[in-house]
């Protein structure tokens, strides 16, 4: 089936600093992936959409300036969390759509925990 | 953007009960998806629906489809402990997901 990869699976950073996760798919290639963040016992809330060689579409609510996605290839996206704070604390999980699939179906990374101290 | 919801938020039964847990919208979807998700991990697609009034199985687990495809259902038959996790439904381009249904299958 298809595989989407996520790197780092945790990371742990100072307030005030970036931080860069990565999302790969690797068996497949994605013309659009997206990028969610889920708080505990929570369902998953849609951040941004991101199409390969242009310009991340991010819902209503979702700084741009401090979620900078970038798409630059088939296979990979990339959001960097700039200028940290604890409350960006959150468990940030990335999918991709199989562009070779009729129905759409999103296959998800394995997320990433971030915790800024 | 489309919303769906889940329900009950919440389901604890003993190992060999059945299960249902509902998904619905007041809007039309070309498709919906089915995930379950474990602690600290990422959602893994069970089945996707396309057509008005599908039905799908899985082992154990029977997915359907509305006919107006506006709503959806999961049944669990004889729930096991490995059957404990996220259920999430899904639908729509950019995925609107459902709040999700917490099911816990007691030993």
């Amino acid at each position: 089936g298809a595989v989407v990869s996520q790197h780092p699976s945790w990371v742990i950073c100072k307030s005030g600093t970036s931080v860069k996760i990565e999302c790969r798919s690797l068996d497949f290639q994605a013309t659009t992936m997206f990028w969610y963040r889920q708080f505990p016992k929570q369902s998953l809330m849609l951040m941004a959409t991101s199409n390969e060689g242009s310009k991340a579409t991010y819902e209503q609510g979702v700084e741009k300036d401090k979620f900078l996605i970038n798409h630059a290839s088939l296979t990979l996206s990339t959001l960097t969390v700039t200028s940290a704070h604890p409350e960006d604390s959150s468990f940030y999980i990335c999918s991709a759509r199989d562009g070779a699939s009729g129905a759409g179906e999103q296959y998800f990374g394995p997320g990433t925990r971030l915790t800024v101290t | 953007t489309q919303l769906l919801e889940q329900s009950p938020q919440f389901l604890s039964i003993q190992e060999g009960e059945n299960l249902t847990v509902y998904c619905n919208s007041s809007s039309v979807f070309s498709s919906l998806q089915w995930y379950r998700q474990e602690p600290g991990e990422g959602p893994v697609l069970l089945v996707t629906v396309v057509t008005g009034g599908e039905v799908k199985k899985l082992k154990r687990l029977t997915f359907q489809f509305g006919d107006a495809r506006k709503d959806s259902s999961l049944h669990i038959t004889a729930a096991q402990p490995g059957d404990t996790g996220l259920y999430l439904c899904a639908g729509g381009v950019g995925l609107s997901f459902g709040a999700g249904t917490t099911v816990t299958v007691r030993a």
